[in-house]
């Protein structure tokens, strides 16, 4: 079946570093790919996605691309801000009904 | 627009109890879900419903039923809530199958003693 591997977290940075969260998958055919964001308290919220092979995402500073030939979908931020500090997930869809498959989590602390 | 709403934001049950949790959408999607999350073990698919008039168990079904009550709602029912239930749930909402963003509510934390 379809399952997402993230990097062990927690990670922590100081403000302005450069962000690296690391994502696998393995699916079946041709899945589309997510990345959500957990503030603390909070519901997950679309953070970027990614529906074809080459493609990247991006917002807010943040950019993923989905490599097909290694079957990954690495989360980049060039410089991490304090308030960046939240959960982040990757997750994939493969099934002609929406299911969301999602890693575990990584939880990300930026220090000022 | 308030997006997903959920109801109760927290509640705190006795072994053997029942509860209902409430989510409602207002954004004419067609597809609603109910997740757990775990620490750890980030989220998964409790029943979904690709449509109204449809549910199906997703991962962990066991100990939950489901009603989709109308293209708006979607509740999740304990019917004799277990100290394994105790967990964040989250209802989510796409416009469509296959490739769409889900819309996730605020949560429900639910503690069972």
């Amino acid at each position: 079946g379809d399952s997402v591997t993230q990097m062990e977290g927690p990670v922590t940075l100081s403000e302005e570093a450069f962000l690296t969260i690391n994502c696998t998958y393995t699916a079946t055919g041709y899945p589309s790919l997510f990345w959500y964001v957990q503030y603390p308290g909070e519901g997950l919220q679309l953070l970027l996605k990614a529906t074809k092979a080459d493609d990247k995402g991006s917002n807010k500073g943040f950019e993923a691309t989905y490599r097909k030939e290694t079957t990954s979908f690495h989360l980049e931020k060039g410089s991490v801000q304090v308030s960046d500090s939240a959960v982040y997930f990757c997750a994939l869809s493969g099934t002609s009904y929406g299911k969301l498959t999602f890693g575990q989590g990584t939880i990300l602390t930026v220090h000022p | 627009n308030a997006g997903v709403t959920q109801t109760p934001k927290f509640q705190v049950l006795k072994t053997g109890q029942s509860m209902t949790l409430q989510c409602a959408q207002d954004m004419n999607h067609n597809s609603m879900y109910w997740y757990r999350q775990d620490p750890g073990m980030g989220l998964r698919l409790i029943y979904y419903s690709a449509s109204e008039g449809t549910t199906d168990k997703g991962e962990v079904p066991n100990g939950y039923n489901v009603s989709r009550l109308n293209k708006r709602e979607f509740s999740l029912r304990l019917e004799s809530a277990a100290p394994s239930q105790t967990s964040v749930y989250f209802c989510a909402s796409s416009a469509m199958r296959g490739g769409d963003e889900q819309y996730f509510g605020p949560g429900t934390r639910l503690t069972v003693t």
